[in-house]
């Protein structure tokens, strides 16, 4: 069966730090990779997906970036963290067409 | 541009009632369309899908319908528990692969 793996689960930052999130996917093959923000008591905000190694397309303008060195990993970085990057971010996995998306656990950022 | 609506939250009920909450999509061609529920502090889950028109999902005693017609695919539950108590997103996966989700409708159930 496919799980998702993300870490940290939480994680407290500085201002002006960086930023590494890691997501791993197991049990399937070449996945469509997706990051989502949710700010606190919002819907969820696409920030980056891939369609494949070194594929990245960005949803949002901002300081952060993704990339994807292997098939089945998917990491987002941040050079430094700004106040309004704290959030809930989730990262998510699909394969075919038009099926359903799914999810990670989540990492809980809080930059103070 | 496609895109999903659902109703504004948040929603609050006693224990046994009746649930429902409104979704309505725009899009061309046949989506695929998705309920997702979300706990405290966790990840969405896949609830419950439906791939074409008429189609029913259902799960956890949930249901939603693909209308066409209507372009509409409301989540309900005949009698809905504390533990139903969560954020609830439709979604919808167009013909280009994208994926489109609501703003989340919080429903909290009280005993």
């Amino acid at each position: 069966s496919q799980t998702i793996h993300q870490w940290p689960a939480t994680l407290v930052q500085p201002v002006g730090s960086p930023l590494s999130l890691e997501c791993t996917v197991e049990g399937t093959s070449n996945p469509n990779l997706y990051w989502y923000r949710q700010a606190a008591g919002r819907g969820l905000q696409l920030l980056f997906y891939s369609v494949g190694i070194g594929q990245i397309s960005s949803e949002v303008p901002q300081n952060l970036s993704a990339s994807r060195p292997q098939d089945r990993q998917f990491i987002l970085s941040s050079k430094k963290l700004l106040l309004s990057d704290s959030g809930f971010y989730l990262c998510a996995w699909s394969v075919g067409w038009r099926n359903e998306q799914f999810f990670g656990p989540g990492t809980r950022l809080t930059v103070l | 541009g496609n895109s999903v609506t659902q109703m504004e939250g948040p929603v609050t009920l006693s224990e046994e009632a009746f649930l429902t909450i409104n979704c309505t999509y725009t899009a061309t061609g046949y989506p695929s369309l998705f309920w997702y529920v979300q706990y405290p502090g966790e990840g969405l889950q896949l609830l419950l899908k439906a791939t074409k028109a008429d189609d029913k999902g259902s799960n956890k005693g949930f249901e939603a319908t693909y209308r066409k017609e209507t372009t509409s695919f409301h989540l309900e539950k005949g009698s809905v528990q504390v533990s139903d108590s969560a954020v609830y997103f439709c979604a919808l996966s167009d013909t280009e692969d994208q994926f489109y989700f609501g703003t989340g409708t919080s429903l909290t159930v009280i005993p």
